[in-house]
């Protein structure tokens, strides 16, 4: 099956500054998508984004389909931003699933 | 919109007991999806349902089962409860399935004592 991995596991910020998240994946994929998981466990969508550069706010993304994999920006980071970023893909010859990453662990400090 | 709404949001129970966990996806839409994520395996599917049928099935023992009403309400039935199956259910929403965005729910945290 398809492998997911993100980098770096674990992310510790000052707030205001910028980081960028990885996600490389092993074959070809009909759907990616990042997700904050918040304090309670919720996945929040940030973007659907298979392929191309999309952006809200502060938060932009940018899939590399053709190279397998996808980075999201962070900018100007606040506290609020905290908390584990997931990416997960799927391809429906993989059983129609979203595959996650193991997950980037972020911490911004005040 | 109303999003995805799951209940109960925390259940405890026994091992060797069952447990229904329920998921009511976003209007209009027609796939749901369940996963669960423990601190060991991360976010692991279980199975999707599609217009009341089981279209896709992850690697779970036949203790998992679900099952998809008229409605697009999902339910998820734990049989025979194990110490293991304590984790966070969360399902998610999608109009046709995987080629469309997934929305989640918050999640229902299950302990087995």
């Amino acid at each position: 099956g398809i492998q997911v991995e993100q980098s770096p596991p674990d992310l510790i910020l000052q707030e205001g500054a910028n980081s960028t998240l990885r996600c490389n994946f092993s074959d070809s994929v009909n759907n990616l998508q990042w997700f904050h998981q918040n304090p309670w466990g919720q996945l929040i969508n940030l973007f659907y984004i298979p392929s191309g550069t999309k952006q809200n706010g502060r938060l932009s993304a940018t899939t590399v389909a053709t190279e397998r994999y996808s980075l999201l920006y962070i900018s100007s980071s606040q506290t609020t931003d905290s908390g584990v970023y997931f990416c997960a893909v799927g391809a429906y010859n993989q059983g129609g699933k979203l595959i996650f990453g193991q997950g980037t662990e972020l911490s911004v400090k005040p | 919109k109303a999003g995805v709404t799951q209940t109960p949001r925390y259940l405890i129970k026994t091992r060797g007991q069952q447990v229904t966990l329920s998921c009511s996806p976003i209007s209009g839409h027609r796939s749901v999806s369940w996963y669960q994520q423990t601190p060991g395996q991360g976010l692991q599917f279980l199975f999707e349902y599609f217009s009341e049928t089981q279209r896709n099935k992850g690697n779970f023992p036949g203790r998992f089962s679900g099952r998809q009403f008229s409605n697009s309400r999902s339910e998820m039935n734990v049989s025979t409860l194990e110490l293991g199956d304590s984790a966070l259910y969360l399902c998610a929403s999608s109009s046709t399935g995987l080629y469309n965005e997934q929305f989640f729910g918050p999640g229902t945290r299950l302990t087995v004592l």
